[in-house]
């Protein structure tokens, strides 16, 4: 089984600065034969559902602010918010889908603010 | 509108049984695959099961693997868990989600308590 393991496992950052939340898989999520990384990221507000915010490591689901982006590659990735914002708060996963249709969720890293 | 909505939580004993079930609207049920995923109170997201569009295949996470079951109606837009020998750690908010590797349509959530 893939593990995903997520740090730090919380945050505190002054609105207007930079969120930066790194996930690592045990091994690759990168299939060789399209080249791409098999990782999402969810978002979780205060008593609501998650939401996908990331796919392909580095694509941004549709109506998500451009000042989310995802980085990385095979078994490190990184999500930054450039510029926090009081919306924002919430608890991040990263998931992979390389193993599919076996899925395994980071534990979470929850975003404050300063 | 496009929507997950589940239903069937509540509280059971241990060794019970319960049946969630998750209504589809807004989109073509039929041609996604599907998952459940729990949060027990406070902590993370686990994934449980996954069926593909047509039913024609079902997975499971080895914590419920021989205790629940995950099947779809496509002629309803509904997707059902069945969850049988219920334990206390059991006990969670259960999300239906629309999708294949990802998942980016989920439901409220319908909270399961495993308590004598």
């Amino acid at each position: 089984d893939i593990v995903m393991t997520q740090s730090p496992d919380s945050l505190a950052v002054s609105l207007g600065e930079r969120a930066t939340i790194n996930c690592k898989s045990s091994q690759s999520v990168l299939y060789s034969s399209n080249n791409k990384n098999y990782l999402a990221w969810y978002q979780q507000k205060p008593g609501q559902p998650p939401k996908l915010l990331i796919y392909w490591a580095s694509t941004r689901e549709s109506g998500v602010p451009d000042r989310f982006s995802g980085s990385g590659s095979g078994t490190d990735f990184t999500l930054t918010i450039s510029s926090l914002q009081a919306e924002d708060v919430a608890v991040y996963y990263c998931q992979q889908y390389y193993s599919t249709p076996l899925f395994t969720f980071g534990p979470g890293t929850k975003v404050d603010i300063k | 509108q496009v929507q997950l909505v589940e239903s069937g939580g509540g509280v059971v004993q241990p060794g019970g049984s319960l049946r969630l079930s998750c209504a589809a609207s807004g989109f073509t049920f039929s041609s996604y695959g599907m998952h459940w995923v729990r949060q027990a109170p406070g902590k993370g997201l686990e994934w449980v099961a996954f069926i593909r569009y047509d039913g024609s295949n079902k997975y499971y996470a080895d914590s419920v693997k021989g205790r629940f079951t995950i099947s779809r109606d496509n002629s309803k837009n509904t997707l059902y868990l069945q969850m049988n020998s219920l334990r206390a750690e059991d006990t969670a908010v259960y999300y239906c989600a629309k999708g294949l590797g990802t998942m980016d349509l989920w439901g409220q959530g319908t909270l399961v308590t495993v308590s004598s």
